[in-house]
Parts: structure tokens; C-alpha cells; sequence
């Protein structure tokens, strides 16, 4: 498998406009992870599904920022109307399960926003 | 809330030596899973090593080794035999049923040849 594939590796966007991050977790993972990277606040935990439902949004930060699992292979993460405070990496990670409780990350999108 | 405190932003460690990163966190629960993940500068989290609470048994994983306290809720990180490619950020993780992942502030190794 090639691991957890986000995309695209890099965003620069103008403030206002609406950004979509994407990832493909691992095949057969039950849990998607979204998780953003700021040196103020560190990693922390946007939002996690299982089996495509999302379970705990209580990290998101505000109703700008929404998230998508359509689909067992994709999932989105859409900032809109995007601002400066937004830049930042993020990551997508999946995990197995309960059972094997290792998360595997994708290489992060670094989004600045202008 | 669970917490996980890395009192070291910054360590560095001559080549070939062992150097050891802190980490302790607090939680109610019982049952729970401890990491530790590396970030090197390409910014790919890659799990170092990984100790299950409800072992006794400290995790080993080649030049890595964990020295984890349950008591004292202290998990640290002993790398043994430094070398140039372990220097990253590390982060201790602590993580429950559900494995969503609660991270600390992340140490920073530098390794000197």
C-alpha cells in the first residue's frame, strides 16, 4: 500500500477564497484522523471518522472549517472563506481500529494563506 | 482533559552517545496507549516506538527504548548510539480507545558529529 496520500503537498491561497485539502487513508483503515500542525498550538485534532461517520468535531475551530468522508478511500477538509490564521500543516492519518491502535500519517498539506 | 507535557523544547546529543527525552501526562484512565513519533524535516510523522499501559515490560525497538512509570505517568525516550539521522522533533502521544492521538509540545534533537 502506498500509505496515506494527501494532497496537494503545498497551498497558497489568497485570503477569502476556499481551500479543499484531500487524503486517501490506507486501505482498509476504519478511522480517518484530520490533525493541524501550528508552532503556537502544536499538533492538534480537527475532527475523526469511522467507518465514513464523523464521530468527534470538537477541535474544529469554527464553522469556516468542515469536513467530508464520502467515501471508505477519500475524504476532504475545506476551509471557506479562508484567513491568514489558517496557515498552518495539515495532516490525515488512519488507523486499523480499536484493535491495532497505530495511526499512520500522510505527508501533511502546508497551506498559507495571504 | 488528557494532557501530555514535553518539558524539553530543545536537546542535543554528540553522535554515538545516548540521550534521553521526557515526557509525562495525565489521564483518569486505566487503559491506554503511549507513542512516541518523529518529524524530520520533511515533516513525515514516523512512529518511533509505541508501549501499551497495561504492560510492565518497557518497549524496545532496536536503539530505542522506553523507560514508562505508570505511577508517575512519566514516559521517556532513550535513544542509545545517536546518530546524524535521528535528529528531528519528537513528540510524545498518548492515546485512548478510538485512537485519536493527543500530543505534546514536541523536543527538538539535534545531533552533533
Amino acid at each position: 500500500d502506498a500509505g496515506v496520500i494527501q494532497s496537494p503537498r503545498h497551498e497558497v491561497t489568497e485570503m477569502g477564497q476556499e481551500v479543499t485539502l484531500r487524503c486517501k487513508p490506507i486501505s482498509g483503515h476504519d478511522y480517518l484522523f484530520w490533525y493541524r500542525q501550528t508552532m503556537m498550538r502544536g499538533l492538534e485534532l480537527l475532527i475523526y471518522f469511522n467507518n465514513n461517520v464523523p464521530i468527534d468535531d470538537s477541535g474544529m475551530p469554527e464553522d469556516r472549517f468542515s469536513a467530508k468522508m464520502p467515501n471508505a478511500s477519500f475524504s476532504t477538509l475545506k476551509i471557506q472563506p479562508s484567513e491568514p490564521r489558517d496557515s498552518a500543516v495539515y495532516f490525515c492519518a488512519s488507523s486499523p481500529g480499536q484493535e491495532n491502535t497505530e495511526a499512520f500519517f500522510g505527508q501533511g498539506t502546508r497551506l498559507t494563506v495571504v | 482533559a488528557q494532557t501530555v507535557t514535553q518539558s524539553q523544547p530543545e536537546m542535543s546529543v554528540q553522535e554515538a552517545e545516548t540521550v534521553t527525552l521526557s515526557c509525562t501526562y495525565d489521564t483518569s484512565e486505566s487503559d491506554y496507549y503511549l507513542f512516541w513519533y518523529k518529524q524530520p524535516p520533511s515533516r513525515q510523522m514516523i512512529l518511533v516506538i509505541r508501549q501499551e499501559a497495561y504492560k510492565q515490560q518497557n518497549a524496545t525497538e532496536n536503539r530505542f527504548s522506553v523507560n514508562f512509570q505508570k505511577a508517575a505517568k512519566s514516559f521517556s525516550l532513550k535513544i542509545s548510539d545517536s546518530q546524524l539521522g535521528d535528529a528531528a522533533m519528537y513528540f510524545c502521544a498518548w492515546e485512548t480507545s478510538g485512537s485519536r492521538l493527543t500530543f505534546g509540545e514536541g523536543t527538538q534533537l539535534t545531533v552533533n558529529p
